[in-house]
């Protein structure tokens, strides 16, 4: 148990642009979402932490109006990048964590992001 | 002093040998202890989850847990080719706040 399904795995979008994700706990209910960020050959960024129903939290430096996220319900959590440029180019990851306390993290597969 | 630390590695071991991976951390309040197994353009998969000191074993891995030295270890015992990848150690505390290693990179040479 516990899966979490991310999409797209892939996007490529030309600069300007809004692209979502979308992170889906499959076999549980989450009470909280969280999204990393990741460049290559580094740890995991913490962006942002989503309860469902609530606001979501965002990390120190990253900018609420530009990363949207959304946590309607127990099983979805979405993060939009809105007016993409280059520079947002990056690997996003979503986590999961179930609905009872001190629970692990279960993480998605990733969504590489390119913007041109 | 950052809150977690990790070798970094590189680590490069034959096939077969025994791998210990290792994590100190500074903040007494962690109770859970977690290890995370990261392939390239992947997201982190779930090895070890431990709460407070002891081992638990799970096939070819072994987690330790020292709360009193604020140190986690991972052991992988007949390490295999296929272990090749980013090991992330992570803690968390009774709330929500988890901290995550920046972790090591592993090379398993058949």
């Amino acid at each position: 148990g516990a899966v979490v399904s991310q999409h797209p795995s892939w996007v490529i979008c030309k600069s300007g642009t809004s692209v979502k994700i979308e992170c889906r706990s499959l076999d549980f209910q989450a009470t909280t979402m969280f999204w990393y960020r990741q460049f290559p050959k580094q740890s995991l960024m913490l962006m942002a932490t989503s309860n469902e129903g609530s606001k979501a939290t965002y990390e120190q430096g990253v900018e609420k109006d530009k990363f949207l996220i959304n946590h309607a319900s127990l099983t979805l959590s979405t993060l939009t990048v809105t007016s993409a440029h280059p520079e947002d180019s990056s690997f996003y990851i979503c986590s999961a964590t179930r609905e009872y306390s001190n629970q692990p993290q279960h993480f998605g597969d990733g969504t590489r992001l390119s913007i041109l | 002093q950052k809150e977690v630390e990790q070798d970094p590695g590189p680590l490069s071991v034959p096939e077969g040998a025994i791998v210990s991976l290792n994590c100190t951390y500074s903040n007494s309040a962690f109770q859970y202890f977690m290890w995370y197994r990261q392939y390239s353009r992947k997201g982190p998969e779930l090895l070890m989850y431990t709460y407070s000191s002891g081992n638990k074993e799970d096939g070819r891995f072994t987690a330790q847990v020292d709360k009193s030295s604020k140190y986690i270890s991972l052991f992988i015992r007949d390490s295999q080719p296929s272990d090749s990848a980013t090991y992330l150690c992570a803690m968390s505390d009774y709330g929500q706040n988890f901290v995550f290693g920046p972790g090591t990179r592993l090379s398993v040479l058949p």
